[in-house]
């Protein structure tokens, strides 16, 4: 069974400063990984997905791969307080069709 | 606008009642999922659909029952076996390895 490990937090970040978020995963095999974004009593929406090692960037958002450590990372920078919210990594379970899913990690963006 | 709808927002349950939540797709996605989430913690798959008329269980598919008569729908049945329902019920749809999009969710209270 696939595992997704995320620290639960909450990761508390000064406004303008710099998150990163981590997320380890337990198959060598994994070859799409995806970050989600909840707010508060509010469905998961994806931020990035990354299917190959090294970095992939969208606006403020950087994702960071590293197959061989089995790790993807999410930065976020130039924290803004609306970037408050619990952010879910993913990736692909047995099935061409499952995501195994983190519990979440909780980020607070202190003005 | 295509999408995915899920009805009511909030459901109220008595005991030993079974009630049905809606979740409608119009993205022409082959797949659909019902997840569960309880307070502060992940998503936990409960029945997952890769095509009309097929559907199989998830992690904590006990209490629930689902049915896929249509490529669009995919409504899920909280029985009255499910003896902790109370929870905030995600739906979801994708095409193979590829994003899962949610719907806005439901939110299920015991009265």
């Amino acid at each position: 069974q696939k595992e997704v490990e995320q620290n639960s937090g909450p990761l508390s970040v000064p406004e303008g400063a710099i998150a990163s978020l981590n997320c380890t995963y337990s198959d060598r095999v994994s070859q799409s990984f995806f970050w989600y974004r909840q707010y508060s009593g509010k469905s998961p929406e994806l931020i990035m997905s990354i299917y190959s090692n090294g970095d992939k960037e969208d606006g403020r958002f950087t994702a960071q791969l590293n197959k061989a450590s089995q790790y993807v990372s999410l930065l976020i920078r130039d924290s803004q307080p609306s970037d408050s919210a619990t952010y879910l990594c993913a990736v692909p379970g047995d099935s061409n069709y499952q995501l195994i899913w983190g519990a979440g990690t909780k980020l607070i963006i202190k003005p | 606008d295509g999408g995915i709808t899920q009805s009511p927002k909030y459901l109220f349950r008595k005991e030993g009642q079974n009630v049905t939540l809606s979740c409608e797709q119009n993205l022409n996605h082959d797949a659909m999922y019902w997840y569960r989430q309880d307070p502060g913690q992940g998503l936990r798959l409960i029945y997952y659909s890769q095509i009309v008329n097929d559907f199989q269980k998830g992690d904590i598919a006990e209490g629930y029952s689902v049915s896929r008569e249509k490529k669009e729908s995919f409504p899920l049945t909280v029985t009255s076996a499910q003896k902790n329902p109370t929870a905030f019920y995600l739906c979801a749809s994708s095409r193979a390895q590829e994003t899962q999009y949610f719907g806005p969710g439901t939110r299920l209270l015991v009265l």
